[in-house]
């Protein structure tokens, strides 16, 4: 089937990293997402990588994609309180995008 | 303004009813979405669009209905509402097949 997963909860204090992983299923996809969630609103992407990357840095924001395994993760450096939101990660599929469960990602001050 | 926008932001409404959730994107992207969300199941595609007049079915296509006559709109219809059918959904758009996709801010919807 077409699932893409991710853990539910995930909690850190502030000033940590937080590493937020996702497996996916499409070996063909060609791009993967990450996507964020904060509360009463809609998504915003965060990043993307394209699947002949193996990892993207983008300020605060690592992405580390492992092909073999199907597994990406979004690591987030100095996690301050309003990177508390819902993190998805997609996978784009034909000209669908398969989203996963989304990860709650809670800071503690 | 520019971007996706829906309407109306909040519904409540009783089974058995019809529903129209609207949305409306300023850029002309080719390609538009609807999903659900609800808890412990991520974003679940009811229908998508790749362009105006072409519609087709996603995940969850049971007991809506959509339309595309023009680019910009792509209004989603609960013919009869049902109590399992109280969600947030989202309408998106993207240009591309792998491009961007861009989120409306979604309605959450109440079925009595």
């Amino acid at each position: 089937g077409e699932d893409v997963e991710q853990s539910l909860f995930l909690s850190v204090r502030e000033g940590d990293s937080s590493v937020i992983n996702c497996t996916y299923t499409d070996s063909s996809s060609t791009y993967l997402y990450w996507y964020k969630q904060e509360p009463g609103a809609g998504l915003q992407l965060l990043t993307y990588i394209f699947s002949n990357m193996d990892m993207k840095q983008d300020q605060r924001l690592t992405v580390l994609l492992n092909k073999k395994d199907k597994h990406l993760s979004l690591r987030i450096a100095d996690t301050q309180t309003g990177d508390s939101a819902i993190y998805f990660c997609a996978e784009s599929i034909g000209q669908n995008f398969v989203f996963g469960p989304g990860t709650r990602l809670s800071v503690l001050p | 303004d520019a971007g996706i926008t829906q309407s109306p932001r909040y519904k409540i409404t009783e089974t058995g009813r019809q529903v129209t959730l609207m949305c409306h994107q300023t850029w002309s992207h080719s390609y538009m979405f609807w999903y659900r969300q609800d808890l412990g199941h991520g974003l679940r595609l009811i229908y998508y669009s790749a362009a105006a007049d072409i519609t087709d079915k996603g995940e969850v296509p049971d007991g809506y209905v959509v339309s595309r006559s023009k680019t910009e709109n792509f209004p989603l219809t609960l013919e009869s509402a049902t109590r399992s059918q109280t969600s947030v959904y989202f309408c998106a758009s993207r240009p591309g097949p792998s491009t961007e996709q861009f989120f409306g801010p979604g309605t959450r919807l109440t079925v009595l």
